[in-house]
């Protein structure tokens, strides 16, 4: 069982609310990862981080907005969601040298009216 | 962006029957190529990996294949059982970033 947590697990919020998805990891990993996923559909890279105080945007364009001020903590922001933002939002990390494990977060499942 | 695709987008075996999912990839250049395993309401869960040098890798009851001459990836799943129900997604890295293909749902039938 992956120690990578995800906070709220579900969300309903109105247009306009400015939102942070929390996702903490206690593997002490450096790269974490936030994914877009549509149920049923891929998942899609939106942000990723290589460990403190980096982060990058990634293949996606997302309106969200990313931090790593600590190594375990890696939140995401939405400033003004839209329903536009319905989706499942799922967090996830791996060691710098074995990259090609991810750790998988529960996902929060966002709803935006 | 890269391009992970997935043949059958369902697939219903009989328990106790070997589960074959297939997937094309585009990217020569990745280093890794993995399956995951998406229960409902839950985050995708690594099953396995393989190097782009290899081509076949075994591990519990699953082996993946390898074809780098077609860009082809299959994941054999042996004896599938109902827990093995669930969607499964082949993805490829290059150390930066991760690709994802749309998944292919399996059904175990009893």
């Amino acid at each position: 069982e992956a120690d990578i947590y995800q906070t709220p697990r579900y969300l309903v919020i109105g247009t306009g609310k400015k939102i942070t998805l929390e996702c903490s990891q206690t593997m002490g990993h450096d790269k974490m990862y936030w994914y877009q996923q549509d149920p049923g559909m891929e998942l899609h890279l939106i942000h990723y981080s290589y460990g403190v105080n980096s982060t990058e945007k990634g293949d996606l364009s997302s309106e969200s907005t990313v931090s790593r001020i600590r190594t375990e903590h890696f939140p995401l922001t939405l400033e003004s969601a839209r329903p536009s933002h319905t989706s499942q939002y799922l967090c996830a990390s791996s060691e710098w040298e074995f990259y090609n494990e991810q750790f998988f977060g529960p996902g929060t499942r966002l709803t935006v009216l | 962006g890269e391009s992970v695709g997935l043949h059958l987008p369902t697939l219903s075996v009989q328990e106790g029957d070997n589960s074959i999912i297939n997937c094309a990839y585009s990217n020569s250049a990745s280093d890794y190529f993995i399956w995951y395993k998406q229960e409902s309401g839950k985050g995708p869960q690594f099953i396995i990996d393989i190097r782009s040098n290899m081509d076949k890798r075994q591990g519990q009851r699953v082996t993946v294949l390898l074809n780098k001459t077609v860009k082809h990836l299959s994941l054999q799943i042996a004896a599938t059982q109902p827990g093995d129900s669930a969607v499964y997604f082949c993805a490829e890295t290059n150390f930066n970033k991760f690709y994802f293909g749309s998944g292919t749902k399996l059904n175990v039938k009893p």
